[in-house]
């Protein structure tokens, strides 16, 4: 089944205390990114891979950190984690436009995290 | 720059009655759009999309939306409305700003459906 797989779910954790969000899709898509969702302001991109060690800031970078070591895989990494990244993060994943028409994004289930 | 806008936070709609989703878009090139909806404690899904041709676009559990060129808007629609469709419904536009593959999404417009 294709599938974008998020890792934890739920997280509760303490400021400063570094965390990774692992996302992992089996459809061999060269793009993912990392959203985040919040009330009243919809989804807002956080960072983005085009291909294997590529990778770019989205809309609202400060504060988290990304890798793209594998194809498949593309973790978001919160280094000191504060009160004001409490969210629901959503990873996503899409082959590449080559013609650069957007294929349809692929969503994980969604990772709350609270950062007390 | 880009954006998109759903002007309505909520939609409310009594099942068998039609639906409609707003979305209105700004875009500098060719506007490549997308419907997602997401479900409780779910991700996003894919609803339908609109490239070229046919204005009206069919998608996913009897959803369409029309694309209307010169009034920029995208809305969704639906001719008679389930009380399963209630869920969080997401408009969005390529960014021609960003890289090929981003996406900019609307606020959202959660849409509830009363038997």
């Amino acid at each position: 089944e294709a599938q974008v797989t998020q890792n934890p779910r739920y997280l509760i954790t303490v400021t400063g205390k570094k965390l990774t969000v692992t996302c992992s899709q089996n459809m061999n898509h060269e793009y993912m990114s990392w959203y985040r969702q919040d009330p009243g302001l919809g989804l807002r991109q956080i960072y983005y891979s085009m291909n294997v060690e590529v990778t770019d800031k989205g809309d609202v970078p400060e504060g988290y950190k990304v890798s793209r070591k594998e194809k498949r895989n593309f973790p978001l990494i919160l280094e000191s984690p504060s009160p004001n990244q409490t969210s629901l993060y959503f990873c996503a994943s899409s082959s590449t436009p080559g013609t650069g028409i957007n294929q349809p994004q692929h969503f994980g289930d969604g990772t709350r995290l609270s950062i007390l | 720059a880009q954006s998109v806008a759903q002007p309505e936070d909520q939609v409310n709609v009594a099942e068998g009655n039609p639906l409609t989703v707003k979305c209105t878009y700004s875009v500098s090139g060719n506007p490549y759009l997308f419907w997602y909806v997401q479900y409780p404690n779910r991700g996003l899904q894919f609803l339908l999309k609109y490239i070229t041709g046919d204005n009206l676009v069919k998608g996913s559990y009897g959803f369409e939306a029309e694309f209307n060129k010169s009034q920029t808007s995208f809305h969704l629609k639906k001719p008679s409305a389930l009380v399963s469709d209630s869920a969080l419904y997401f408009c969005a536009v390529r960014d021609y700003g960003g890289s090929q593959g981003n996406l900019i999404f609307g606020k959202g417009t959660k849409l509830s459906v009363k038997p």
